[in-house]
Formats: C-alpha cells, structure tokens, sequence
C-alpha cells in the first residue's frame, strides 16, 4: 500500500509569496493533519481535518490555512510567507480523529523562503 | 514548561551496544505513547505505540511507559548502523505533541 504522499518535496520562494502544499492520505484513512518541523525541533501541530471540515488548530497565524477534499487529500496554503516560515512541512494521515489513532507521516515538503 | 521534554543528544554509541532514549511529560492526560524515527530528509515513521505503562516489546526495540514518573523510554538491542536517525518520542491528549528529538549515531 502506498503510504502518505506529499507534493512538492522542495520548494523555494520569495517573502511575501504565497505557496500550497498537497498531501494524500493513506487509502482509507479519513483524518489528514498538517505539521510544521523547523530544524532541530520535533513537528509542530497546524492543522487537523476529518471528512473535510476542521478538527482542530494550532498556535499558527490566519496567513496559513488548509482544507480537504472528498477524496481524503488535503492542501496547506500560507499566504504573505516569511523568512521564518522556512521549515520541513509534514502531513500525517490516521484513521480516526482521536489520540488513539497514532499519526503516519509523509515525507514532507521542504519550504525555503528567501 | 514544555509538554514534553526530551534529551537532543547527540548520542554515539558502538555498533551492538544497548540504546536508551528518554522523554519525560509534566501532564497526566495523556494517554497514548509513541515513539517515531526520523531519517535525514525523511518524514517520521512509526516505531511503538502504547497506551497503558508497562512494557512493550517489537523486536529490538522495547518501549517503557512510568505513567507515575510521567517518564517514557525506548531501548534498542544489538544496535546497528542502519539505526542511525532522530528519534522522537510522541505523546497525545486530543492532539499530539511531540519531543525535540534525539540524534542517535551507531558507529561500525
């Protein structure tokens, strides 16, 4: 089975540049959530969605923002990007929406903002 | 406080040496236990998973839960090369919160 896909691996761009981020789940996981690493930290929580409406949010600004489709694949915007939004961006599938559901990862888009 | 604490190391150890990797956690909500490795330029994969304290054993790898201590372990036998990676360890309580990570290298 094909594990969690995450479109593009790499991506430059500019400050103040708008970028989207795709992930698909793995089949027959309906939960998709969105996870920030910067280097040397463990992932940070963004988002959660679960049969397209949201479930929970992180400490991030309204400049990111996500949604998911009802095919279970799942896009992260972030609007008015910064220097500081240079991170590893990690989408997680699991089956259900709660803790005992544990999170498989993708392997991320690497977001560098110049 | 951090929700969870967790040792960045680095830790470098000889090939076949026993690993201990450690987390500790200051709430008693959580519930779910897990550990995650991390190869450079990777995403996370799963390693254990636990609920309740105890010991849970997957091969080499053995995953310790002191719900009382708030304090998680993973231990790895007969270390090798190939283990060489961060490794997270992952708590949740209606979200996940994950530990800094710790950088193990099983040196030949």
């Amino acid at each position: 089975d094909a594990g969690v896909t995450q479109s593009p691996t790499h991506l430059i761009k500019t400050r103040g540049q708008h970028v989207t981020l795709r992930c698909s789940p793995i089949s027959g996981h309906k939960s998709v959530s969105w996870y920030q690493q910067v280097l040397g930290q463990g992932p940070q929580f963004i988002f959660q969605y679960y049969e397209k409406e949201e479930r929970g949010r992180g400490n991030f600004p309204d400049r990111f923002s996500a949604r998911q489709f009802p095919n279970y694949s799942s896009e992260l915007n972030v609007n008015a990007l910064l220097l500081g939004d240079s991170a590893l961006y990690l989408c997680a599938s699991s089956s259900g929406t709660g803790s005992e559901s544990p999170l498989h990862f993708g392997n991320g888009t690497r977001l560098t903002v110049t | 406080q951090k929700e969870v604490e967790q040792d960045p190391g680095p830790l470098s150890v000889p090939e076949g040496a026993i690993v201990s990797l450690n987390c500790t956690y200051s709430n008693s909500a959580f519930q779910y236990f897990m550990w995650y490795r991390q190869y450079s330029r990777k995403g996370p994969e799963l390693l254990m998973y636990t609920y309740s304290s105890g010991n849970k054993e997957d091969g080499r790898f053995t995953a310790q839960v002191d719900k009382s201590s708030k304090y998680i372990s993973l231990f790895i036998r007969d270390s090798q090369p190939s283990d060489s990676a961060t490794y997270l360890c992952a708590m949740s309580r209606n979200q996940f919160y994950f530990g800094t990570g710790t950088s193990l290298t099983v040196i030949p």
